[in-house]
């Protein structure tokens, strides 16, 4: 079955830097991924929708310029956490559909 | 607007015992609904979907759900649980027509099967 493939699972980082996570879908071509975050216990938020070779499109109250998505490619996404404060530590998950969703391992990400 | 409604934050079942997770949706069109099952720290995996046909229908790891368009529900059941069916369970709408739109999610249902 289609699988897509997140990276890294877990990443601890200090605060000011920024981190960026991988989404690639491995046996088909992904012209549209979301991006989620989620928090303990809850549900998932839908943070962007990124389309390949154009820009993502951000939900209401993301900010564009912490998280930058790239979809340079049918089979990569990336989201990067730009100078990321403890605040941003989160489980961030992603997706692509074919047509039902298939999601990433998540990627748990704690500031320091 | 589409919407997911999950009113079961936790539901404890016993082993053997068959479960029910409920949810409702709402959605304009027909829905495309679909089931997950999260484990701890990991990302979500699919178990089942509905999009047309049978109002019944077979998923992974024993599971069913059936649609039911005039309570707008899709309840995910299973006859006889499984301590292995621990986790977090999540319900999905897509609206109908639209099969890479996003997904709409319920806030998940704590399953635990206690042995």
């Amino acid at each position: 079955g289609a699988v897509v493939s997140q990276h890294p699972s877990w990443v601890i980082c200090k605060s000011g830097t920024s981190v960026k996570i991988e989404c690639r879908s491995l046996d088909f071509q992904a012209t549209t991924m979301f991006w989620y975050r989620q928090f303990p216990k809850q549900s998932l938020m839908l943070m962007a929708t990124s389309n390949e070779g154009s820009k993502a499109t951000y939900e209401q109250g993301v900010e564009k310029d912490k998280f930058l998505i790239n979809h340079a490619s049918l089979t990569l996404s990336t989201l990067t956490v730009t100078s990321a404060h403890p605040e941003d530590s989160s489980f961030y998950i992603c997706s692509a559909s074919l047509p039902w969703a298939f999601f990433g391992q998540g990627t748990r990400l704690t500031v320091v | 607007a589409q919407s997911v409604a999950q009113p079961e934050d936790q539901v404890n079942v016993a082993e053997g015992n068959p479960l029910t997770v409920k949810c409702t949706y709402s959605v304009s069109g027909n829905p495309y609904l679909f089931w997950y099952v999260q484990y701890p720290n990991r990302g979500l995996q699919f178990l089942l979907k509905y999009i047309t046909g049978d109002n019944l229908v077979k998923g992974s790891y024993g599971f069913e759900a059936e649609f039911n368009k005039s309570q707008t529900s899709f309840h995910l059941k299973k006859p006889s649980a499984l301590v292995s069916d621990s986790a977090l369970y999540f319900c999905a709408v897509r609206e109908g027509g639209s099969t890479l739109g996003r997904l709409y999610f319920g806030r998940g249902t704590q399953l635990t099967v206690w042995p």
